[in-house]
């Protein structure tokens, strides 16, 4: 059975702190592996990774993809209260149809 | 805004009863699929429709079904509704079939059984 599971399931922080989230995965003919954040409702694209090793980048928001150990981490750096939310870790298998498998999320809460 | 509407937003209803959830895709988009998110979980797949035929199930109890329209328009119909169905319902779109890529996902619509 495909799994896709994130940790830590929450995370509190100071403005300023650097968070790593981390996704894994197990799934039959990985295609691409999507991390989104959802905020009070819709979740919103951030990035999407294909290759190992290769680093995307978005303001203080990068991300990596090993295919090796079947992973990837979501760091963000400087953080700030306006990055509290729920970020969620997609893997998308290939298929003819839609097939992806979203993670539990992780919650991260910034303080002031 | 992502460009995917969802209605209603919020929806209150007894055990027993049926209800409809309505989504209208982005522009262009042909592709459209039904998630629920219950409290604290992650959010689980449900069903693909593209072009106005079913691509692919996920999790669908039985009570549940969908269709595509011609004008690309879904609904997600709940029957027989219990309180375990309580939860946030998404529809996400996207333009190329069959390879989900970037999904654009509406507001959702929050259903509360009582």
């Amino acid at each position: 059975e495909d799994k896709v599971v994130q940790s830590p399931l929450s995370l509190v922080v100071h403005e300023g702190d650097t968070v790593t989230l981390n996704c894994s995965y197990e799934v039959t003919n990985f295609r691409s592996l999507l991390w989104y954040k959802q905020e009070k409702k819709a979740p919103t694209f951030l990035f999407m990774l294909t290759s190992s090793g290769i680093e995307k980048k978005s303001g203080r928001l990068s991300s990596i993809l090993d295919k090796k150990e079947l992973f990837s981490i979501l760091n963000i750096t400087a953080t700030q209260t306006g990055d509290s939310a729920i970020y969620l870790c997609a893997v998308e298998v290939w298929s003819h149809a839609n097939d992806m498998r979203f993670g539990a999320g992780t919650r991260l809460t910034v303080k002031p | 805004d992502s460009g995917v509407t969802q209605t209603p937003k919020h929806l209150i209803t007894a055990t027993g009863q049926r209800v409809t959830l309505r989504c209208s895709p982005r522009s262009g988009d042909l592709s459209v699929y039904w998630y629920q998110q219950s409290l604290d979980q992650g959010l689980q797949f449900l069903i693909q429709y593209y072009n106005g035929e079913e691509r692919a199930k996920g999790n669908i109890l039985e009570r549940f079904s969908a269709q595509q329209f011609p004008d690309l328009h879904s609904e997600l119909n709940l029957s027989s509704l219990e309180l375990g169905d309580s939860a946030l319902y998404f529809c996400a779109s996207s333009v190329v079939e069959g390879k989900a890529g970037e999904l654009f996902f509406g507001e959702g619509s929050r259903l509360t059984v009582l």
